[in-house]
């Protein structure tokens, strides 16, 4: 049974430029979370995506956008990078609705350099 | 962004001693959950808790949901060297449709053998 994969792993960038990160969320999951942990905090949440619409989004600029795919992969996609996205960029997948069970699953993340 | 206040922000221990570390937040959360990251790797569940005032135990964890609904903590009793790591605390808001995480900004553990 896969669990949640990202890629790719590592990756840099230059201010300026756009970066696409991808998804594939644990078979059976077809809700994907993206997550932003800067160095040494916790992960703030970005945005949700179930059947292929953002459902809810956190406090990032619009700069920061999403797509899901009808196999229930997501991408996310950072134009106009600044130094300050320079993090580890984690995806979470999960079922739908509002089952008490319904836990999030981790990837091991994304880690976007910006120099 | 929204955090919740996790402390200690980090511990340093001997092998065989217990841990104890705590999450307090200004909202109310419906669900508490705790998660340990390693490095080079995402957050892995280890409780989760879902009533007020429920306790709950996973091996040698056991983490409350306080009472409030404001506040859980985690204890890990008789530590071992791969409990090092950085615990997160981290509270769920959910609807039909949606759920999303705030997570506390970690507790870093390191254990001298």
């Amino acid at each position: 049974d896969a669990g949640v994969t990202q890629s790719p792993t590592h990756l840099i960038k230059t201010r300026g430029q756009q970066v696409t990160l991808r998804c594939s969320p644990k078979s059976g999951h077809d809700t994907v979370s993206w997550y932003q942990q800067a160095l040494g905090q916790g992960p703030q949440f970005i945005f949700q995506y179930y059947e292929e619409e953002e459902r809810q989004r956190g406090n990032f600029p619009d700069r920061f956008s999403g797509h899901q795919f009808p196999n229930y992969s997501s991408e996310l996609n950072v134009n106009a990078l600044l130094l300050g996205d320079s993090a580890l960029y984690l995806c979470a997948s999960s079922l739908i609705g509002a089952a008490i069970k319904n836990i999030q699953y981790f990837g091991a993340g994304t880690r976007l350099s910006v120099l | 962004g929204q955090q919740l206040n996790q402390s200690p922000q980090s511990m340093f221990i001997q092998e065989g001693e217990d841990v104890s570390m705590n999450c307090t937040s200004s909202s109310i959360f419906n669900t508490w959950l705790w998660y340990k990251q390693d490095p080079g790797e995402g957050p892995v569940l280890l409780i989760a808790l879902y009533k007020a005032g429920e306790l709950t135990s996973n091996g040698r964890l056991t983490a409350q949901f306080g009472i409030t609904r404001k506040d859980s903590f985690l204890n890990i009793s008789a530590s071992i060297p791969s409990d090092v790591g950085i615990y997160f605390c981290a509270g769920r808001t959910q609807t039909h449709t949606a759920q999303k995480l705030v997570f506390g900004q970690g507790t870093r553990l390191t254990i001298n053998p």
